[in-house]
């Protein structure tokens, strides 16, 4: 069974610093990769979607890699701004279109 | 920007009855899903639908949970009778075609949910 650990569980950083999120699975048969934003008590916003054939993807000031034989992904954030707080959660795709969720890293970026 | 919108954002209802969830996803998406999230929890796929059939379902997904797409634009959840452990929020997902096939393997995008409490 697909397991999706996220590291670290919260992360404070001063504004402008640059960070990284971490992912890792279990299973290496995954179809994508998808990143996404949680802000409080609500949906899940789309960040960044990688396929399995792909080593990583750019949008703004977010960089995601993917290293599927070790199951492994990173979410880097370029420059943080306190716009930017928020719960990041990945999910691997499987099997059936399923995505399968980490519990997220806790984002908090003070000004 | 086409959003996927639920309604309504936050349902009460007593043990035992029927709730409906709605959802309506991006209108040219083919692939759409529901998926949940028990406060403090992950969240967790409950169900993929694809050309009026379900495609994939979780253990989760047992005969209390029914979807329907009764018409071009709605896509519905419906629980037949509601738990005290099926209080969670409730996301809906679309996507679009990626590759054909009853999988879509493209990106799914989620709208802002609805927040089921079960007394």
């Amino acid at each position: 069974k697909q397991e999706v650990t996220q590291i670290p569980a919260a992360l404070s950083v001063p504004e402008g610093e640059n960070l990284v999120l971490n992912c890792s699975f279990t299973d290496s048969a995954i179809y994508n990769l998808q990143w996404f934003r949680q802000d409080p008590g609500k949906g899940l916003t789309s960040l960044l979607l990688i396929q399995s054939s792909q080593r990583e993807q750019t949008s703004g000031r977010l960089n995601a890699s993917l290293d599927k034989s070790s199951g492994r992904s990173t979410l880097y954030i370029a420059a943080s701004q306190p716009g930017d707080s928020a719960t990041y959660l990945c999910a691997v795709g499987q099997y059936g279109n399923k995505l399968v969720f980490g519990a997220g890293t806790i984002l908090r970026v003070k000004s | 920007e086409p959003e996927v919108t639920q309604t309504p954002s936050h349902q009460v209802t007593q043990m035992g009855q029927e709730v409906i969830l709605r959802c309506v996803p991006i209108s040219n998406h083919l692939y759409f899903y529901w998926y949940r999230q028990i406060l403090g929890q992950k969240v967790e796929f409950l169900v993929s639908f694809y050309n009026n059939e379900i495609s994939e379902k979780s253990e989760i997904f047992d005969d209390q949970f029914s979807v329907e797409r009764p018409d071009g634009s709605n896509f519905t959840l419906k629980i037949r009778s509601t738990k005290l452990e099926d209080s969670a929020m409730y996301f809906c997902a679309s996507s679009d075609r990626l590759t054909s096939g009853r999988f879509s393997y493209n990106e799914q995008f989620f709208g802002p949910g609805t927040r089921l409490t079960v007394l």
